[in-house]
């Protein structure tokens, strides 16, 4: 069965460091993959995907992610981080071709200190 | 713009009474889809629609059922609320092609007492 995995339920890091949100999945065909964004009290925000291609992937809001199917990873990075990057990150893996259903991950809290 | 619109943002409900969730999208998708946020689960699939007329079942479908009247529009309906059931409900658009992003509305908190 398909699955997504953030390992990380918190990351805590100061402004202008680099951060790296983890995220592995489980697919036996060949998998996309998304970021979204949650604000506190707010929707889910979609950032980036790979579908195919280019294995670093570019969105919005400055971030960027590396598709590496040798250990089947897609992690979340950026640097430097920004105080407003504070927020829950959602790794997602469409799991239905044509359905467009997702799988997330539990999500990952970012907190970035001034 | 493209918009997903949810309604009520907030429902308290008893148990055993009957809430509907509502979710209107002007994005012209023929996929949408009704997701449950809950504390260390991430976001799960409840009911989705291919179109008009058509309702599917997801990965948690038991106590909810789903309705696809238009093309804009796609409901949540729990007949007999339970506690169980209390969550954030997100619904959400998308074109139906495996690469594109759906789009998600602000989402409804729902509490059943």
């Amino acid at each position: 069965a398909q699955s997504v995995d953030q390992p990380d339920a918190h990351v805590t890091l100061s402004e202008g460091a680099s951060l790296e949100l983890r995220c592995s999945y489980s697919y036996s065909a060949a998998p996309y993959l998304f970021w979204y964004v949650q604000y506190p009290g707010q929707s889910l925000q979609f950032l980036l995907k790979y579908i195919t291609g280019d294995t670093v992937v570019k969105g919005t809001k400055g971030f960027e992610a590396e598709f590496r199917k040798s250990n089947s990873s897609f992690n979340l990075k950026k640097s430097p981080a920004h105080w407003s990057d504070s927020a829950k990150y959602f790794c997602a893996l469409n799991t239905g071709a044509n359905t467009g259903k997702l799988t997330f991950g539990h999500g990952t809290i970012l907190r970035v200190h001034p | 713009e493209a918009a997903v619109t949810q309604s009520p943002r907030n429902k308290v409900a008893v148990t055993g009474g009957k809430v509907t969730l509502s979710c209107n999208q002007t994005n012209n998708h023929n996929n949408m889809y009704w997701y449950r946020q809950d504390t260390g689960h991430g976001l799960r699939l409840i009911h989705y629609s291919y179109g008009a007329g058509s309702t599917e079942k997801g990965d948690i479908p038991d106590g909810y059922k789903a309705s696809r009247p238009s093309q804009e529009n796609f409901s949540l309906i729990l007949e007999l609320a339970t506690p169980s059931q209390t969550s954030v409900y997100f619904c959400a658009s998308g074109p139906g092609t495996g690469g594109q992003a759906p789009l998600f509305g602000e989402g409804t908190r729902l509490s059943v007492l």
